[in-house]
């Protein structure tokens, strides 16, 4: 089984804190991707990257960075947390042309 | 571009009934993905759709796709209260970029 974890379910942090947000996955995957998801906005793809130390922007990446320095491990950056990035965030991996596996998912709620 | 829609976006259905969701998609594609998501929870792989005229049934839940129409189809037999929850499509463009998911259909299963 495909298992993709992430470091914390739930987290609360405040205005302009500094948050790091890991995904790990165990299937060797290439692909790797992070979304948010907001009521009434649907999933929305903030970063991905196709390779280790590499990373293409998504839909929406602006206050956030990622890094990937190791293939299984993909961690997600919020350089100083505002509240409207209070949100669902969702990590997922993918071997190319095979199904797409998704974490349990990380609730942050910025103060 | 490529765009992904659903509908309906909200389904209210009555225990034993039969419905179908619609997942159409604007350009070609060779990869169709349904999952389901409940509430708070993370989403799960249900389906993976791979070719024009494939059927996958899981249940009471059988998806079709028809690429020629860019169409795809989540039928919902004898619906039981379990089966609540929201269902994406999401859709993989040509080449190496990440998936287009469809807005989501919240369906209600009622007594």
């Amino acid at each position: 089984d495909v298992k993709v974890t992430q470091s914390s379910r739930y987290l609360v942090k405040r205005t302009g804190e500094k948050v790091f947000l890991e995904c790990v996955q165990d299937m060797d995957h290439e692909n790797m991707f992070w979304y948010r998801q907001d009521p009434g906005l649907g999933l929305r793809l903030i970063y991905f990257s196709y390779d280790v130390k590499m990373k293409e922007k998504g839909d929406i990446p602006e206050g956030y960075s990622v890094s990937r320095e190791k293939k299984e491990r993909f961690s997600l950056i919020l350089e100083s947390a505002s509240t409207n990035q209070t949100s669902m965030y969702l990590c997922a991996s993918l071997r190319s042309g095979e199904t797409q596996y998704f974490g349990p998912g990380t609730r942050l709620l910025v103060l | 571009e490529l765009k992904v829609e659903q509908n309906p976006l909200f389904l209210s259905m009555q225990e034993g009934k039969n419905y179908t969701i619609y997942c159409n998609y604007s350009t070609t594609s060779d990869r169709l993905y349904w999952y389901r998501q409940d509430p708070g929870k993370s989403l799960e792989s249900l389906f993976v759709l791979l070719s024009n005229g494939a059927v996958k049934q899981e249940g009471r839940l059988m998806a079709s796709l028809d690429t020629k129409a860019r169409l795809s189809t989540l039928h919902i037999t004898a619906a039981v209260h379990d089966l609540s929850a929201t269902y994406f499509c999401a859709v993989a463009p040509s080449g190496n970029t990440p998936l287009v998911f469809g807005k989501g259909t919240r369906l209600s299963v009622i007594a």
